[in-house]
């Protein structure tokens, strides 16, 4: 069975500054995507970046981009010039792309402190 | 921008009572999910629906829970007889089809059994 592992429960940054949050997972699959989620004090699950494992280029979203180390099993999210805004719990999540397993299996989420 | 929706925001009931949880899916999309986040806990993969049928159910998606599409717009789920630990935040999701695609998220449902 797949999972996902977010070893740092918290996080901080000052703002501006660039911040990287880490996900390992770990799957016996070669076809798959990987997502950081965001969920500020709302609660709603906003989508950040998405990252599909055949493509060797990471992805990027203006302030936000991945480093998608597919050997390692690795997923980190990295944020530049962040900004108050920032501040939210995130989530990295894995889902198979085989057949029509289309569920996310979660980490535990890195909770973004971003200091004025 | 078409947003996945949901209702109650937030929603107090007692243990053994039936509660409705409901959710618009954006209008194009084919694929619906529910999760649920227990407080300071992971989020917890519960249910796919897909073409008036579940696709894929957890073990957490035991007999008393059950989902429903009744119309074209709306999708369901209730919880037959609530536990306290069925207190949690419950996300709906949905996807276009395509295998490729991305799930959306509503802003979700907090239910708290009493």
């Amino acid at each position: 069975a797949q999972t996902v592992t977010q070893s740092q429960p918290e996080m901080s940054v000052q703002e501006a500054e660039t911040v990287t949050l880490s996900c390992t997972y770990d799957t016996s699959e070669s076809d798959y995507y990987l997502f950081w989620y965001k969920q500020p004090p709302s609660r709603q699950m906003i989508l950040v970046i998405r990252q599909e494992a055949y493509k060797q280029q990471n992805a990027t979203e203006n302030r936000f981009s991945v480093n998608f180390q597919k050997a390692a099993k690795s997923f980190s999210l990295k944020i530049s010039d962040s900004q108050l805004g920032d501040a939210a719990m995130y989530f990295c999540a894995y889902r198979s792309g085989a057949g029509n397993n289309r569920k996310l299996i979660w980490g535990l989420g890195t909770s973004l402190a971003v200091n004025p | 921008e078409p947003e996945v929706t949901q209702t109650p925001s937030h929603q107090v009931t007692q243990m053994g009572q039936e509660v409705i949880l409901r959710c618009v899916p954006i209008s194009n999309h084919l694929y619906f999910y529910w999760y649920r986040q227990i407080l300071g806990q992971k989020v917890e993969f519960l249910v796919s629906f897909y073409n008036n049928e579940i696709s894929e159910k957890s073990e957490i998606f035991d007999d008393q829970f059950s989902v429903e599409r009744p119309d074209g717009s709306n999708f369901t789920l209730k919880i037959r007889s609530t536990k306290l630990e069925d207190s949690a935040m419950y996300f709906c999701a949905s996807n276009p089809a395509g295998l490729r695609e991305t799930q959306y998220f509503g802003p979700g449902t907090r239910l708290l059994v009493l």
